[in-house]
């Protein structure tokens, strides 16, 4: 596709359960990031992968939150025994190249919803 | 780390009026700066963007100013329009450069 798909667009579940969101960047892109965004809040940096680099992974704010990039490609972020406070909206962003910042591309997210 | 200020969180003003969003970063390493926009329940949408080598980027109604020894940049946009009406984002680039840290955001209004 031309830009970031993330997938599903919405998702309920309920505290204490697994759940898997999924991120396919824009082709040839080889930087992935995922942040989340709270309601009225800015957006908060989870994870960065680029190319096959260990991934940066300062920003994931408890062992709960996982994160993985096959292929370098499409990447899944995995949120075990999920609490109320995970509720946000999880945005994926691409971009090309390395060696210093580049323009960011974000996809249309993922509403999660803990009740 | 990387600390982003960003004001005023809220900025109502006429169609045709100038619009004017300031922030302010800590971290003197960061060497980029973008700015995006964010309509409603939309992804966000890169508008401009500066780096520290340059002071100054403009886009037809849009301009972006950076002061590095103050470390403040700017969102400037002249001749407003109700479409401009969304929630507007400053970010700069964390010290690695392998994320950025985004400000709280401001929600502009134009009313016609």
């Amino acid at each position: 596709g031309a830009g970031v798909s993330q997938s599903p667009s919405n998702k309920v579940t309920e505290k204490g359960k697994d759940v898997e969101l999924r991120c396919d960047p824009i082709s040839g892109h080889t930087a992935l990031y995922w942040y989340r965004q709270s309601l009225g809040q800015g957006l908060e940096f989870l994870i960065y992968f680029q190319g096959n680099s260990a991934p940066d992974k300062s920003g994931l704010p408890s062992d709960r939150f996982s994160a993985e990039r096959t292929g370098g490609s499409v990447s899944t972020l995995t949120i075990q025994r999920t609490q109320q406070e995970d509720s946000a909206v999880y945005l994926c962003a691409s971009s090309s190249g390395a060696g210093g910042p580049r323009p960011q591309h974000f996809g249309d997210g993922t509403r999660l919803s803990i009740l | 780390g990387e600390n982003v200020e960003q004001h005023p969180s809220t900025l109502s003003v006429q169609e045709g009026d100038s619009a004017v969003i300031k922030c302010t970063y800590s971290d003197s390493a960061s060497n980029y700066f973008p700015w995006y926009k964010q309509e409603l329940g939309k992804r966000p949408q890169l508008i401009i963007d500066i780096r520290s080598n340059v002071g100054e980027k403009k886009d037809q109604r849009i301009a972006v100013t950076l002061n590095k020894t103050a470390k403040h940049f700017s969102l400037h946009i002249t001749e407003t329009q109700p479409e401009d009406s969304a929630v507007y984002f400053c970010a700069a680039s964390n010290e690695a450069g392998t994320a950025l840290i985004f400000g709280k955001g401001t929600t502009l209004s134009v009313s016609s």
